[in-house]
């Protein structure tokens, strides 16, 4: 299947820093991106669909001037979580969509990254 | 959106048989049925994906209801290293979003 990397893996950052976190199609163009976030033991939210060369769609309740999205390539994607707070840590994780055959859509999950905020 | 109802955990013994069953009453005709799983600190795998016809796959198999409203992943020789939590999504109106549930955590004992 494809892959899907992210980078960092693992972030401390102290409150009221910024942190970007990057999400690749290693070896396919991704057209749109998602960006998830997970607390303990609970699933996977919804943040944002991201779309090449135009502007993230932001799910309800998630601060867009707060997590900031580019995807400026077909191949990478960027969340930026700014003045970032103790309440914001989180396990972030991307995905990439691609075709599965038919109209079904198969999404490729990065690895995720464990986001905490000091 | 349509709703899921998953059961919250399952065992299984290794080498047998796992059916893990999904309640989708409120699906749409057109709308796919999605399993993914996802491993402890990992970002989530696809399993599988159906419409109409059961499916089947290196990873899986994938019986559906003939009224659509409810399917079935079935794992055929469950391993350790298919303990996860598992989940069950529609797809939203032909829209390629995911929308997680709870899902069923799956414990395999040795």
């Amino acid at each position: 299947g494809a892959v899907v990397s992210q980078h960092p893996s693992r972030v401390i950052c102290k409150s009221g820093t910024s942190v970007k976190i990057e999400c690749r199609s290693l070896d396919f163009q991704a057209t749109t991106m998602f960006w998830y976030r997970q607390f303990p033991k609970k699933s996977l939210m919804l943040m944002a669909t991201s779309n090449e060369g135009s502007k993230a769609t932001y799910e309800q309740g998630v601060e867009k001037d707060k997590f900031l999205i580019n995807h400026a390539s077909l191949t990478l994607s960027t969340l930026t979580v700014t003045s970032a707070h103790p309440e914001d840590s989180s396990f972030y994780i991307c995905s990439a969509s691609g075709l599965a055959g038919g109209k079904g859509y198969e999404q490729y999950f990065g690895p995720g990254t464990r986001l905490t905020v000091t | 959106d349509a709703k899921t109802t998953q059961p919250n955990s399952m065992e299984s013994n290794e080498e047998e048989p796992v059916h893990l069953p999904c309640n989708h009453s409120t699906i749409s005709g057109t709308d796919y049925i999605h399993w993914y799983r996802q491993l402890p600190s990992q970002g989530p795998e696809y399993v599988i994906h159906g419409l109409t016809s059961n499916v089947n796959n290196r990873m899986a198999s994938l019986a559906i209801a003939e009224d659509r409203k409810s399917s079935t992943l079935i794992l055929h020789r469950a391993t350790l290293r298919d303990a996860a939590v598992y989940y069950c999504i529609p797809s939203q109106g032909g829209s390629e979003k995911l929308v997680f549930g709870k899902g069923t955590k799956l414990t395999v004992n040795p």
